[in-house]
């Protein structure tokens, strides 16, 4: 089954202690991205990956790093977590091959909270 | 920002078909029309897009105007699981999905 897996589904931190966020598909997808949905701001994205080892920054990337040393995981780092980072955050990740477009597969979020 | 204008919210009753009207007037050549949906806080959900042809899958048609400046999004016989939050993003293939706030339907019984 085509999936894209995010761990943990809920994370509750204290500011300042690092976190990883999982983020894995299954379908050699190259195109992996973060984003994070707050309450009327809708969907941002975070960070994105054309491919291994090729990341960009997205509309709000501060205070998130990202890594993509395999195809298949698109881990999301906290360094050190503050507050207004507390959100519910997406995975998703997409082929880009030939340029077609393609529909986009979302994990199931990762609900946050920094106290 | 999102290149697109949907209403904010939309009412339906259960087995009618919902039409929800998405306005995308800078779109530019090579840019489609994608459509994704959200229930509660889940991940978002892949509809249906479509680049100058109306399409048709399980789940919805969606329906383009010739200029391409706006288009529709048809779940032929609603139910009340197709109650969610629906994106309509235009895009290039294979780049960021924009989301803007997108439409509350709200389907009842």
């Amino acid at each position: 089954e085509a999936q894209v897996t995010q761990n943990p589904r809920y994370l509750i931190t204290v500011t300042g202690k690092k976190l990883t966020v999982t983020c894995s598909q299954n379908m050699n997808h190259e195109y992996m991205s973060w984003y994070r949905q707050d309450p009327g701001l809708g969907l941002r994205q975070i960070y994105y990956s054309m491919n291994v080892e090729v990341t960009d920054k997205g509309d709000v990337p501060e205070g998130y790093k990202v890594s993509r040393k395999e195809k298949r995981n698109f881990p999301l780092i906290l360094e050190s977590p503050s507050p207004n980072q507390t959100s519910l955050y997406f995975c998703a990740s997409s082929s880009r091959q030939g340029g077609v477009a393609t529909e986009a597969f979302f994990g199931q979020g990762t609900r946050l909270t920094v106290v | 920002d999102a290149k697109t204008t949907q209403p904010p919210s939309m009412d339906c009753a259960e087995g009618r078909a919902a039409n929800l009207p998405c306005n995308h007037s800078t779109i530019s050549g090579n840019e489609y029309v994608y459509w994704y949906r959200q229930i509660h806080s889940q991940g978002p959900q892949y509809i249906i897009h479509g680049l100058k042809n109306n399409e048709t899958n399980e789940m919805a048609s969606l329906i383009i105007t010739e200029d391409r400046k706006s288009s529709t999004l048809i779940l032929p016989h609603a139910t009340l699981r197709d109650t969610a939050v629906y994106y309509c993003i235009v895009g290039q293939a294979g780049t960021a999905l924009i989301f803007g706030k997108g439409t509350t339907l709200s389907v009842s019984s």
